[in-house]
């Protein structure tokens, strides 16, 4: 079975800041890791996925997470954050068996001016 | 075109009430999703269709009846809902639902509220 964790539900940070989202994971088995945003009122949208190779994933709006296996962790970064970076953002596992993602229980990201 | 769309965005019924909510994609993908969203909270799933067929069926209450009627339609017929069952339903697509990490790809959303 999968599971995710993320360890802040909250995250304010000024404008131009960098900020950094954290997701550890828990798998008996490989596993693709995801990181989708959602903006107020509205679905979701992909960020980033990580399946295989290169363990840094390059994703929009100028997001990029690290795959870590010895830590089981798939961090969100941004260098420079903008007030439409306001979302909240979701870590997601799929693995063995299924497509079928297994969300965690969100960040929200505030973004201050 | 990596869409997929739902109607309505918004639906008020009562409990009494039998309403549907539509999705519809226009991408191939022989996965289609139903999850739902409650304020503040992950989405979870409820329903997977796989080639047209249902696959998974997460012991969602019968109340919540889905179909697919053909590989770019899904519904999810509503009836005798609670005021609990108030949340954000998501449609999802994938190109299959197999394990090789392909995107899952989310519509807006339908807000439904059970008064």
């Amino acid at each position: 079975a999968q599971s995710v964790t993320q360890l802040d539900s909250q995250v304010p940070v000024f404008e131009e800041a960098p900020v950094e989202l954290r997701c550890n994971y828990s798998s008996s088995v490989s596993v693709y890791l995801f990181w989708y945003v959602q903006y107020p009122n509205q679905g979701l949208q992909l960020l980033l996925k990580y399946l295989s190779g290169s363990t840094l994933v390059k994703g929009i709006n100028g997001f990029e997470a690290e795959f870590n296996k010895s830590q089981t962790s798939f961090h969100l970064r941004k260098p420079s954050v903008h007030i439409s970076d306001t979302a909240e953002y979701f870590c997601a596992v799929s693995g063995a068996g299924a497509n079928n993602l297994f969300f965690g229980t969100g960040t929200r990201l505030t973004v201050i001016p | 075109d990596t869409e997929v769309t739902q109607t309505p965005k918004h639906l008020v019924m009562g409990m009494t009430n039998k309403k549907s909510l539509k999705c519809e994609q226009h991408m191939g993908h022989r996965a289609m999703y139903w999850y739902k969203q409650k304020a503040k909270k992950p989405p979870e799933l409820m329903f997977v269709y796989s080639y047209e067929k249902l696959s998974i069926n997460e012991s969602v209450p019968s109340r919540f009846s889905p179909e697919c009627p053909n590989s770019s339609l899904l519904n999810l017929h509503l009836h005798a809902l609670q005021p609990e069952d108030s949340a954000l339903y998501l449609c999802a697509s994938s190109l299959g639902q197999d394990n090789s990490g392909n995107t899952i790809y989310f519509g807006e959303g339908s807000w439904l509220t059970v008064v």
